[in-house]
């Protein structure tokens, strides 16, 4: 099993331009969410679902979407990059409280 | 939203020493979790806590839930140089969502 694994690695963008994080999950979990981890503020959440076609806000929603129409995949748009959305990006996957972490995607916002 | 304040922020050990961070809430929780982040990848699991007062191990890893589930601690002995990392504490009572701490860097001097 893979586990969780997200795509790109990397990314460069310039401001006010769009992309799509991917995060794929094969262990058939329900929940899955997307944090951002910035130095010194540890993960915070952005969005989450708790089922196929269902999304939720988290703590720092502002400026992303989400969309979760596959129960394994989980994709983060960005749809007018700002620097300040330059982080490493993390997706997770769970069935219950335990949650499964995917390598992050590292995002600088020019 | 409910918080948890981690400390100490960061840590500088030599090899061979013992380590002690701790978690703690203003808010009641049910569960407590700890993981470790290493350089350039994802949180990994590392323990998990479920009763007030249990003490958990695993290897030179010890972790306790605190009596008034309001607090944890993780120690780790006789620690070694792949021990550096992030460690963070998580804390859940819904069945799908976390808090984290904003982490304990851990170095470790050989």
């Amino acid at each position: 099993n893979a586990g969780v694994t997200q795509t790109p690695k990397f990314r460069v963008l310039k401001t006010g331009q769009s992309m799509t994080l991917l995060c794929a999950q094969d262990m058939n979990h329900e929940y899955m969410y997307w944090y951002r981890q910035d130095p010194g503020m540890g993960l915070r959440l952005i969005h989450y679902s708790v089922g196929e076609g269902t999304t939720a806000k988290g703590e720092v929603p502002d400026g992303y979407n989400v969309s979760r129409l596959k129960k394994q995949n989980f994709l983060l748009g960005l749809e007018s990059a700002a620097p300040s959305q330059t982080s490493v990006y993390f997706c997770a996957s769970s069935r219950g409280l335990f949650q499964f972490f995917g390598p992050g995607t590292r995002l600088t916002v020019l | 939203g409910q918080q948890l304040n981690q400390s100490p922020q960061s840590m500088f050990i030599q090899e061979g020493e013992d380590v002690s961070m701790n978690c703690t809430s203003s808010s009641i929780f049910n569960t407590w979790l700890w993981y470790k982040q290493d350089p350039g990848e994802g949180p990994v699991l590392l323990i998990a806590l479920y009763k007030a007062g249990e003490l958990t191990s695993n290897g030179r890893l010890t972790a306790q839930f605190g009596i008034t589930r309001k607090d944890s601690f993780l120690n780790i002995s006789a620690s070694i140089p792949s021990d550096v990392g992030i460690y963070f504490c998580a804390s859940g009572g819904s069945n799908y969502k976390l808090t984290f701490g904003k982490g304990t860097l851990l170095t470790v001097n050989p």
